[in-house]
């Protein structure tokens, strides 16, 4: 099993630009998330879903919109890029809603 | 909203000593209260939880306390290795553990 993977590793964009960022995970995990950490925070939750076409509001949504159409992927839109979401975007997967979150390796955005 | 506030935000101990991080929490409803490890450059780990039915939980060197009345819980690190080295977070599982409230973060540096 690969766990959960995240595309791009690093990404560079213009303010007013858009972009997805992919998560995929291979767990057969219903739950799955987006946080972003800002430099030396915790991670904060943006959204999450509970199964495939379910998706909830985080604690930080503005500025984000995603979609979940299959089990696998969640992936995460940023409309109209700003340099306050210039940070590390974390994409996690659990089973069942409870216990351990894995983590994937993370998207470094920086916004100019 | 939910909030857990963590103590302190850097931690400096000699190799063999111990290491304590605290945290606070009001959300009374939580049950579920795990740790995670986030080395440098990468994803947040779990390294131990605890339920509200449980007042402590040890793996090797490593426990938890947690005090639901006073809404506090707390990490213990015995006999530090410099691998012990990263930034531990302690979180809040919210509404039946589907969503996890992080603590802004401990910096433990363990000095050889």
């Amino acid at each position: 099993n690969a766990g959960v993977t995240q595309t791009p590793k690093f990404r560079i964009l213009k303010i007013g630009q858009s972009m997805t960022l992919q998560c995929t995970q291979d767990m057969n995990h219903n739950y799955m998330y987006w946080y972003r950490q800002d430099p030396g925070m915790g991670l904060k939750l943006i959204y999450y879903s509970v199964g495939a076409g379910i998706t909830d509001k985080g604690e930080v949504p503005n500025g984000y919109n995603v979609s979940r159409s299959t089990t696998e992927d969640f992936p995460l839109r940023l409309e109209l890029a700003a340099p306050s979401q210039t940070s590390v975007y974390f994409c996690a997967s659990t089973p069942t809603g409870e216990g351990e979150q894995y983590f994937g390796p993370g998207t470094r955005l920086t916004v100019t | 909203g939910e909030n857990v506030e963590q103590h302190p935000s850097t931690l400096s101990v000699q190799e063999g000593d111990s290491a304590v991080i605290k945290c606070t929490y009001s959300d009374s409803a939580s049950n579920y209260f795990p740790w995670y490890k986030q080395e440098l450059g990468k994803r947040p780990q779990l390294i131990i939880d605890i339920r509200s039915n449980v007042g402590e939980k040890k793996d090797q060197r490593i426990a938890v306390t947690l005090n639901k009345t006073a809404k506090h819980f707390s990490l213990h690190i015995t006999e530090t290795q410099p691998e012990d080295s990263a930034v531990y977070f302690c979180v809040l599982g919210i509404q039946g553990a589907q969503k996890l409230v992080f603590g802004q973060g401990t910096r433990l540096t363990i000095n050889p």
